[in-house]
């Protein structure tokens, strides 16, 4: 199964800050996804990162706020922009969907905002 | 929207007992379902999945029951240890038309399973 890495595992940041987080899978993958888990709860698809073409997004969620970049098939890193509070949570990257293959996750990027 | 839900947000139970987490799900497409176990600052960890041909797969001291008519699913731990304390999610998906890919996973809410030694 792919090992996926994620940096920072953790961060403090400020109001009206932005923070890009790094995945890492250690193979090629077609498919790579962005999640929110927002404390106490459960996982929430935020995009699917698309290599080669722009980012597709669930509702509720943009790119001007989460803009995702994708140049290859083991990279891709998910910014949250001008943050808030509300931002606080962990965001987790996962790679896979091809075959009979399961999505395999990160450890996720805990992420605070004073 | 479609949804995945669980009937018990807790789930105590004795060490070497056997546990039983059920989830409903609302998606009658769905056609792939995945269990996830996540430990304290760990991303989910893949336990066991199932397709939609089948009722039932069984792993190492873990099985996935699947129940399509009322569109139900359980994953059972054979002689839980404490090892197993974490939250289990399920996840659905559907597969492509050509069955050889899927795309995002609509998460449950999570079951919080607590063995006591």
């Amino acid at each position: 199964s792919a090992v996926i890495s994620q940096k920072p595992s953790r961060d403090i940041c400020q109001r009206g800050t932005s923070l890009t987080i790094q995945c890492q899978v250690d193979s090629q993958v077609t498919m790579m996804f962005w999640y929110r888990q927002q404390p106490g709860q459960s996982l929430t698809l935020i995009a699917t990162a698309n290599q080669g073409s722009e980012a597709t997004y669930e509702s509720g969620f943009v790119i001007d706020k989460f803009p995702i970049s994708r140049p290859n098939l083991t990279f891709s890193t998910l910014t949250v922009s001008n943050m808030s509070p509300e931002d606080s949570s962990i965001y987790l990257c996962s790679a896979g969907g091809q075959g009979n293959q399961p999505q395999h996750f990160g450890d996720g990027t805990r992420l605070s905002i004073l | 929207g479609e949804s995945v839900g669980l009937h018990l947000p807790t789930l105590s139970v004795q060490e070497g007992d056997n546990s039983i987490i059920n989830c409903a799900y609302s998606n009658s497409a769905s056609d792939y379902f995945i269990w996830y176990k996540q430990e304290s600052g760990k991303g989910p960890q893949f336990i066991i999945d199932i397709r939609s041909n089948m009722d039932k797969r069984q792993g190492q001291r873990v099985t996935v029951l699947l129940n399509k008519t009322v569109k139900h699913l359980s994953l059972q731990i054979a002689a839980t240890q404490p090892g197993d304390s974490a939250v289990y999610f399920c996840a659905e998906t559907i597969y492509n038309a050509g069955g050889t890919s899927y795309g995002k996973l609509t998460f449950g809410q999570g079951t919080i399973l607590t063995v006591h030694p």
